[in-house]
């Protein structure tokens, strides 16, 4: 009964380097998302997928992107990070009837 | 475009007293609306939603809200407030017209007083 699982849970990284974030679901959801959550901006959407081979920009699409090979996965990647960036990520599935199922977050700081 | 306000960036209640927390939205045509809490370092979870129907909705916990198309408002209520209900709450908003899209507001922190 995992939902979404996010990976890594904590990443510090140095300004440049590169890194990629898994989001894996097993409720078969066609829809998933990637939000950044900051203090006072609350959530923001990056980008998101409507199915497997899809994706679309958000609001805040700079500086990502997004990769949705297989219906379960979703991927976020930094290809040269940025002190902006440190955030801390959610992903989310929703289901047909419209609920986000939500991972536990991913702590990014980027020095 | 769609956007999700929510006024108060920090409410307090005392336990055992009735709790709102408010929020207002703007789309085009009819909103599919949600209610969701965050605890502290944690994803959110979801709390309740307003499809169609009954303007009042009830959700997980005690929680309620009202639906006010003429006031683009979606508050959140609950009679008696208990500490444990201290934490972080998304008002969001999808279209009905729009699949895709799901706009949350700021945030609103909930301390709850013993």
């Amino acid at each position: 009964n995992a939902g979404v699982t996010q990976t890594p849970k904590f990443r510090v990284l140095k300004t440049g380097q590169s890194m990629t974030l898994l989001c894996a679901q097993d409720m078969n959801h066609e829809y998933m998302y990637w939000y950044r959550q900051d203090p006072g901006m609350g959530l923001r959407l990056i980008h998101y997928s409507v199915g497997e081979g899809t994706t679309a920009k958000g609001e805040v699409p700079d500086g990502y992107n997004v990769s949705r090979l297989k219906k379960q996965n979703f991927l976020l990647g930094l290809e040269s990070a940025a002190p902006s960036q440190t955030s801390v990520y959610f992903c989310a599935s929703r289901s047909p009837g419209g609920t986000m199922f939500f991972g536990s977050g991913t702590q990014l700081s980027v020095l | 475009a769609q956007s999700v306000a929510q006024p108060e960036d920090q409410v307090n209640v005392a336990e055992g007293n009735p709790l709102t927390v408010k929020c207002t939205y703007s789309v085009s045509g009819n909103p599919y609306l949600f209610w969701y809490v965050q605890y502290p370092n944690r994803g959110l979870q979801f709390l309740l939603k307003y499809i169609t129907g009954d303007n009042l909705v009830k959700g997980s916990y005690g929680f309620e809200a009202e639906f006010n198309k003429s006031q683009t408002s979606f508050h959140l209520k609950k009679p008696s407030a208990l500490v444990s209900d201290s934490a972080l709450y998304f008002c969001a908003v999808r279209a009905q017209n729009r699949d895709d899209k799901i706009i949350f507001g700021k945030g609103t922190r909930l301390h709850i007083l013993p």
